[in-house]
């Protein structure tokens, strides 16, 4: 089945500690997006990528870190600079360009500072 | 900057009845408008995509509409069923940028 998959569902981590939230899409899609959710807002962009090797800031970057080594997989790195990291965290994927640029999301990870 | 609202926040209807979700955006110049749906503690589905250059699109008891020069869509659902249920989302894209823009949704609970 192709989809996107996230791990771990929850995520435990402690003040100063880094932790890696990982995405993985076997839909061949060339974009990946990862997006914070708090209770009461919309989805914010952290960042996100329509390339191997390349990726851009998206509106709250700040405190995190994302790597693109390879077209199926976008980890995404909360470090300890990310001030209030408790938060559902959902990758999703797609490929643009092509007039139906439909996202598809992940199951989300749900991350919870100690 | 693009800015995107949805109202009311909650919503709650009788089984059986027809309802519309609504969706407003301040900036125009939209490549296409999507609505999503979240289930509790779960990913977002897409329901349906509008591009810029269309005025509706359906898929089974949905219907979306867009309105662009007065930067509103909404999502009509007929026939409210339980299963219905969830968070409805809708996000824009602009021209020239890659990123959605997402309002805070509708929590939709349909009363059996």
């Amino acid at each position: 089945d192709g989809g996107i998959t996230q791990s771990p569902k929850y995520l435990f981590r402690k003040e100063g500690q880094n932790v890696t939230l990982s995405c993985e899409q076997n839909l061949n899609h060339d974009a990946m997006y990862w997006y914070r959710q708090d209770p009461g807002q919309g989805l914010r962009l952290i960042y996100y990528s329509q390339i191997v090797n390349d990726f851009q800031k998206g509106d709250i970057a700040e405190g995190y870190s994302v790597s693109r080594e390879k077209k199926e997989s976008f980890p995404l790195t909360v470090t300890s600079a990310q001030k209030n990291p408790t938060a559902f965290y959902l990758c999703a994927s797609t490929t643009p360009g092509q007039g139906i640029d439909t996202q598809y999301f992940g199951p989300g990870t749900r991350l919870t500072v100690l | 900057k693009q800015e995107v609202t949805q109202i009311p926040a909650a919503l709650s209807v009788p089984e059986g009845e027809n309802l519309v979700l609504n969706c407003s955006f301040t900036d125009s110049a939209i490549y296409n408008l999507q609505w999503f749906r979240q289930d509790p503690g779960k990913g977002l589905t897409s329901l349906l995509l509008i591009q810029s250059s269309q005025r509706e699109q359906t898929s089974g008891r949905l219907n979306a509409s867009l309105d662009k020069s007065s930067g509103r869509s909404t999502l009509y659902i007929a026939a409210s069923q339980p299963g219905d249920s969830a968070t409805y989302l809708c996000a824009v894209k602009n021209f020239g940028n890659e990123k959605l823009t997402f309002g805070t949704g509708t929590r939709l609970t349909i009363i059996p």
